[in-house]
């Protein structure tokens, strides 16, 4: 069973410039969750989709947003970037069910702002 | 709202040594306590997880956790670390409220010598 695919690895951007990344979860898992960790922060949690909803945000700006498609795969948008938005960004994936509470997470993509 | 305490930035310990990673958790409702183990430029793996029942959880590589309501701790265990285990160990806790949310601790580094 393949794990949580999670593209590009590895990112540079400009301020001001936006950024798309993208998380495959594991198959037949429904909700996916974006955290961002960075050195002084730990790991923060940016949102979860579940059946192409958010159902669940964290306590970050507007410029931070989502989406999950249909087959589950999840896209994170982040516009306007600022140097502090440098941080490695890890997606997690569950079946979200009561009784399903693991997350399983990818290698993550670091996003390196410039 | 749920809060993970992690009570050491930095755990140095010889090879062959046991380990403790303290964790502590607050939260007003049931929760379900994880601990997981980031290799450098890794996502994050499950080392193991207190769903319900027994207190006393094993989990991979040899790790333990034993849960206590009354301290609300869940602290991490080994009798003896090799080198390999040297890597950050996050603490978490979860709530299923019908959305997927996993807050986690700031982390602790284990720093195996030998």
């Amino acid at each position: 069973k393949a794990g949580v695919t999670q593209t590009p690895r590895y990112l540079i951007k400009t301020r001001g410039q936006q950024v798309t990344l993208s998380c495959s979860p594991i198959s037949g898992h429904r909700s996916v969750s974006w955290y961002q960790q960075t050195p002084g922060q730990g790991l923060q949690f940016l949102f979860e989709y579940f059946s192409e909803t958010q159902r669940n945000k964290g306590n970050f700006p507007g410029r931070f947003s989502g989406r999950q498609f249909s087959n589950s795969r999840s896209e994170m948008n982040v516009s306007t970037l600022e140097l502090g938005d440098s941080a490695l960004y890890l997606c997690a994936s569950s079946l979200a069910g009561p009784e399903n509470t693991e997350a399983f997470f990818g290698q993550g993509t670091r996003l390196t702002v410039v | 709202a749920q809060s993970v305490t992690q009570l050491d930035s930095q755990v140095p310990v010889f090879e062959e040594a046991p380990v403790e990673l303290r964790c502590n958790y607050s939260s007003s409702v049931s929760v379900y306590l994880f601990w997981y183990v980031q290799y450098p430029n890794q996502g994050l793996q499950l080392l193991l997880k207190y769903l319900s029942g027994s207190t006393l959880v094993k989990g991979i590589n040899g790790f333990e956790a034993e849960f206590n309501k009354s301290q609300t701790s869940f602290h991490l265990r080994k009798p003896s670390v090799h080198i390999s285990d040297t890597a950050e160990y996050f603490c978490a806790v979860s709530r299923n409220t019908g959305g997927f949310k996993t807050i986690f601790g700031a982390g602790t580094r284990l720093f195996v010598k030998a």
